[in-house]
């Protein structure tokens, strides 16, 4: 079935630092991809979307390509802020799948000052 | 505007119980799921309602059960609590963009249970 696959482990960076989290993914079609943040004690958020190969989403400075050559969705931020530090998950919603969001394990991240 | 939310926050359980959570979002959204989240397995989707009257089986479904009688609610009921159902939950709610895509799902705050 459809599935996303994060890189493993959390991710611990200094401040201004930039952020790479992995993301690939198995699909039948042309699925919508997501990242999805969870800061600490909170239900997730949308951080960003991209709907079609391509498509590039952005939001808070972050960024995801949709990639169908490579079946990947990594996300990327240039300079992180100690306030960035959250579990950071990637997702995507099968072609009709009427919302279904697969998810990925998700990836701690922890930004020092 | 409340969004979506949940409750209770926190509920301890003894094994073989039963217990509801619930679930009500106030943003007139046709789908609405229910998320276990476990460290390391990321989020698994128990059950989803695309509608009222309509509910259909996730990823782990088994000792859930749920209903959709109105369009806002979206309980889950666990029918005989066991260790191995010790989780976050966490409910959502989406709506279809006008293009046909799938739209932002938007979560609550989560429901810690533990199962003794």
């Amino acid at each position: 079935g459809d599935s996303v696959t994060q890189m493993e482990g959390p991710v611990t960076l200094s401040e201004e630092a930039c952020l790479t989290i992995n993301c690939t993914y198995t699909a039948t079609g042309y699925p919508s991809l997501f990242w999805y943040v969870q800061y600490p004690g909170e239900g997730l958020q949308l951080l960003l979307k991209a709907t079609k190969a391509d498509d590039k989403g952005s939001n808070k400075g972050f960024e995801a390509t949709y990639r169908k050559e490579t079946t990947s969705f990594h996300l990327e931020k240039g300079s992180v802020q100690v306030s960035d530090s959250a579990v950071y998950f990637c997702a995507l919603s099968p072609v009709y799948g009427n919302n279904r969001l697969a998810f990925g394990k998700g990836n701690q991240v922890v930004v020092i000052p | 505007n409340a969004g979506v939310t949940q409750t209770p926050k926190f509920q301890v359980l003894k094994t073989g119980q039963s217990m509801t959570l619930q679930c009500a979002q106030d943003m007139n959204h046709e789908y609405m799921s229910w998320y276990r989240q476990d460290p390391g397995m990321g989020l698994r989707l128990i059950h989803y309602s695309v509608g009222a009257g309509i509910t259909d089986q996730g990823e782990v479904p088994n000792g859930y059960n749920v209903s959709r009688s109105t369009t806002e609610d979206f309980p889950l009921r666990l029918l005989s609590a066991a260790p191995s159902q010790t989780s976050v939950y966490f409910c959502a709610s989406s709506h279809q963009d006008l293009l046909g895509s799938p739209g932002e799902l938007f979560f609550g705050e989560g429901s810690r249970l533990t199962v003794l």
